[in-house]
């Protein structure tokens, strides 16, 4: 069964403060990553898109890496206003039929103090 | 800059009662969705439009029909709410009709079951 594990939960940061939010999964044929950025009360904004083990895409203070197992969203000095919910979602290949809808993670939700 | 617009915005239902929400997109995207999202669980699809004219079911349907009226709009009816349906749903819309990548979603519909 396809899945998708984010971690941690939440995440508390100093501004300034890098880390990293983790995205695990298991799909049956990768045909892409996801990531995206929830702020309360809206809906997901999209970030990116991998598409392949060692694949790296940045936008401004975010970093989103790929290997066979797992994405990695990096986050270097970030400011109070990078305080959102980020999910992570897989779509596996699929054959004929009914097209290969997104997984989604759980999501982390991440907070950064000035 | 409409995008993807979404309404109501907040609705509460007692059990047993119908309803319809409704969606709309003004970029001539080609695929429409419709997720709910639960505290503690990602977001799941109920169901997606692949393109005009055609309905498939995604992970969680039950309970749910919808219609996809045009290209532009594409509605979600729950005949017979239950406490259960109680989420914040949300329409999304894509350009590509074979994969759902850069999901563009509306502001969600927060409803409420009693």
């Amino acid at each position: 069964e396809d899945q998708v594990t984010q971690s941690p939960e939440a995440l508390r940061l100093q501004e300034g403060e890098s880390s990293s939010l983790n995205c695990s999964y298991t799909v049956s044929g990768l045909r892409g990553l996801f990531w995206y950025r929830q702020d309360p009360g809206k809906g997901p904004e999209f970030l990116f898109t991998l598409y392949s083990a060692g694949e790296e895409k940045e936008k401004e203070r975010l970093k989103a890496t790929l290997t066979k197992k797992e994405s990695f969203l990096h986050i270097t000095a970030p400011k109070p206003e990078d305080s959102a919910t980020y999910l992570c979602a897989v779509q596996a290949r699929w054959y004929g039929g009914s097209q290969g809808n997104l997984i989604f993670g759980k999501g982390t939700k991440l907070s950064v103090k000035p | 800059n409409a995008g993807v617009t979404q309404t109501p915005k907040f609705q509460v239902l007692k059990t047993g009662q119908s309803m319809t929400l409704q969606c709309a997109q003004d970029m001539n995207h080609n695929s429409m969705y419709w997720y709910r999202q639960d505290p503690g669980m990602g977001l799941r699809l109920i169901y997606y439009s692949a393109s005009e004219g055609t309905t498939d079911k995604g992970e969680v349907p039950n309970g749910y029909n919808v219609s996809r009226l045009n290209k532009r709009e594409f509605s979600l009816r729950l005949e017979s709410a239950a406490p259960s349906q109680t989420s914040v749903y949300f329409c999304a819309s894509s350009d590509t009709g074979l994969a759902n990548e850069k999901l563009f979603f509306g502001s969600g519909t927060q409803l409420s079951v009693l």
